[in-house]
């Protein structure tokens, strides 16, 4: 059974930092794995799909890393800002899925400082 | 373009009361999938639907029923309400079968009281 964490569960930074946000996963045979956002008490807004051909994807002042074989992505944020405070979340969908299932990470939330 | 749109947006219901939430996908999607958010569990998957077939059922009880229309609307109901069900319901929509990405509406805040 797929199993995904996120490391760390919480994050507190000044405006301007650079960060990088966690995602492992328990079985390496994946479809892909997709990075969202999320406010408080909404829905989920994807921020990059990195196929499991692929390496890295990038969008604007994000980057996201995939190692399949060693089970990890990470989502890089350059220059952080206050309105990149939400929680981040990681999502596989794994190769013995019939169907679109995907399998959560517990999420990161993310604080950026003024 | 339309993103995908959850009615009703919240929701209060009693303990034993049953309730149906509706969800319509972007215009082309026929894969709808539906999640359950909770503080303590997270998002965990409830089912999949394509072409008004379900294709994959997460472990719920089956109280948890879904159905997916020829327009590919999709609604899901829960009978017998319990407090535990109290929850931010989330459906996605995508483009092909194997699910190539998701784009998720803003949720179906339920509470049972």
């Amino acid at each position: 059974k797929q199993e995904v964490t996120q490391i760390p569960a919480a994050l507190s930074v000044p405006e301007g930092e650079n960060l990088v946000l966690n995602c492992s996963f328990t079985d390496s045979a994946i479809y892909n794995l997709q990075w969202f956002r999320q406010d408080p008490g909404k829905g989920l807004t994807s921020l990059l799909l990195i196929q499991s051909s692929q390496r890295e994807q990038t969008s604007g002042r994000l980057n996201a890393s995939l190692d399949k074989s060693s089970g990890r992505s990470t989502l890089y944020i350059a220059a952080s800002q206050p309105g990149d405070s939400a929680t981040y979340l990681c999502a596989v969908r794994s190769e013995d899925n019939a169907g679109n299932m995907l399998t959560f990470g517990g999420g990161t939330r993310l604080m950026v400082k003024p | 373009k339309a993103g995908v749109t959850q009615t009703p947006r919240y929701l209060i219901k009693t303990r034993g009361q049953q309730v149906t939430l509706s969800c319509s996908p972007i215009s082309g999607h026929r894969s709808v999938s539906w999640y359950q958010q909770t503080p303590g569990q997270g998002l965990q998957f409830l089912f999949e639907y394509f072409s008004e077939t379900q294709r994959n059922k997460g472990n719920f009880p089956g109280r948890f029923s879904g159905r997916q229309f020829s327009n590919s609307r999709s609604e899901m109901n829960v009978s017998t309400l319990e407090l535990g069900d109290s929850a931010l319901y989330l459906c996605a929509s995508s483009w092909t079968a194997i699910g190539y990405g998701y784009t998720f509406g803003s949720g179906t805040r339920l509470t049972v009281v």
